[in-house]
């Protein structure tokens, strides 16, 4: 299996701030890389697909970027609706797996 | 307005079995990739399976296979889980997703995801 690791959760940051997720794979997913927004009691949202895209709807606020084993995942400029966790996931192959989940916390 | 919408979940003994429902809408059914994943409480969330468009591909992970029955009825527009021999491990909350097509990168995600149904398995 795939393991997907990101960045240390909870992440402490203020309403403005710029704001880098990062996942790693343990093996490389060349760009089938996907990161979903989960708030609570919710249902997980897609915001970025293949690494880069952005879903559509969502704010261009939001960026990802990298390939093979490495990907982040930026919040350019936070917002109140932003403070939720962060999920990267990989569909190279199966079992599809997620990262642990970053939660992003008001500072 | 693309919509799924699960239902069937319940508390069951251990060693029991429940049916998961997922009604899709806004789009066409058949046309579509549909998976199940679960999210235990503070976990992070877990594939269990997926089923190509016609029903005739079809995945899960290790832990559920022999015990969980994905299948689809494209002319109800339905997406089904039957899950047998449940343990406490189990418990979770149970979403159905759109896609994935692992095809191409730009397909192999989810983009529409039901609200969740809870399942407890607990004697």
């Amino acid at each position: 299996d795939i393991q997907m690791t990101q960045s240390a959760s909870p992440l402490s940051a203020s309403v403005g701030d710029r704001v880098i997720i990062t996942c790693r794979a343990s093996q490389s997913v060349r760009r089938y890389l996907n990161w979903y927004q989960q708030k609570p009691g919710k249902a997980p949202k897609l915001l970025i697909y293949a690494a880069s895209t952005l879903q559509s709807g969502v704010p261009s606020r939001f960026s990802g970027s990298g390939s093979g084993t490495e990907f982040t995942l930026t919040i350019s400029s936070l917002q109140p609706e932003d403070f939720a966790t962060y999920y990267c996931q990989q569909s190279y192959s199966t079992p599809l797996t997620f990262g642990g989940g970053t939660k992003v916390e008001i500072q | 307005q693309e919509q799924l919408v699960e239902s069937g979940g319940d508390l069951v003994k251990p060693g029991g079995s429940l049916r998961l429902s997922c009604a899709g809408s806004g789009f066409v059914f058949s046309d579509y990739y549909m998976s199940w994943f679960r999210q235990a409480p503070g976990e992070r969330l877990e594939w269990l399976a997926y089923i190509g468009g016609s029903g005739s591909s079809i995945y899960y992970r290790e832990s559920v296979k022999g015990r969980f029955t994905i299948s689809r009825d494209n002319s109800g527009n339905s997406l089904s889980l039957q899950m047998n021999s449940l343990r406490e491990e189990d418990t979770a909350v149970y979403y159905c997703a759109r896609g994935p097509d692992i095809v191409t990168e730009t397909t192999a995600n989810m983009d529409v995801w039901g609200q969740g149904t809870t399942v407890t398995v607990s004697s």
